[in-house]
């Protein structure tokens, strides 16, 4: 069976600091990954979306940048953080040619 | 344009009262996916159903149904004797043949009181 893992699951960042969140993924080949955000009380906004190593298609302009160095990892990163960048971020994955999407356990960022 | 609204932002039953969850969405597509997935307060999303656009049977697991109506272009959640573990956010997606990305709506939270 597949597993999405996250971590760390919680952070707190001082504004500024550069950030890195991970996301990887087990049972499955080629997945397509994702990157939410969710702002406390909000909705999900997709970040960022890799139909494959090394592709990666951003989907709100920011100081946020991702990348997939392996099949079944997936990174979030930024070099200085804002306080706009609190939130809670989601991994999620998907298998090739399906709809359903799978998501992590999430990682809870506070910027301070 | 795609949308999901799910106008209903939060609700508040009893426990063991049913209570439905709206979902209206908007594609122009004829072969789009419609989904439901559930938040509980650990923020962890679980999947629970998904459905395509030519099957407009509903379904029925446990106390959970679900009504598909392509008339009225809504897909809405019911919840059967709810429980206090039912408590949670629960958003109504919408994926459309051409890109599988999803368009979520804004979600609805629910609280059961004991």
């Amino acid at each position: 069976s597949q597993t999405i893992h996250q971590w760390p699951a919680t952070l707190v960042q001082p504004v500024g600091s550069p950030l890195s969140l991970e996301c990887t993924v087990e049972g499955t080949s080629n997945p397509n990954l994702y990157w939410y955000r969710q702002a406390a009380g909000r909705g999900l906004q997709l970040l960022f979306y890799s139909v494959g190593i090394g592709q990666i298609s951003s989907e709100v302009p920011q100081n946020l940048s991702a990348s997939r160095p392996q099949d079944r990892q997936f990174i979030l990163s930024s070099k200085k953080l804002l306080l706009s960048d609190s939130g809670f971020y989601l991994c999620a994955w998907q298998r090739t040619g399906t709809e359903t999407q799978y998501f992590g356990p999430g990682t809870r960022l506070l910027v301070l | 344009a795609q949308k999901v609204t799910q106008a209903q932002t939060e609700i508040s039953v009893v426990e063991k009262e049913d209570v439905t969850l709206d979902c209206v969405y908007e594609t122009r597509d004829t072969t789009y996916y419609l989904f439901w997935y559930k938040q509980p307060p650990s923020g962890e999303l679980v999947f629970l159903i998904r459905r395509n656009s030519f099957d407009e049977q509903n379904e029925i697991s446990g106390r959970y149904s679900w009504n598909f109506q392509k008339s009225t272009s809504s897909f809405n959640f019911t919840i059967t004797a709810s429980q206090v573990v039912d408590s949670a956010v629960y958003f109504c997606a919408l994926s459309e043949n051409s890109n599988y990305q999803l368009i979520w709506g804004a979600g609805t939270k629910l609280i059961i009181k004991p």
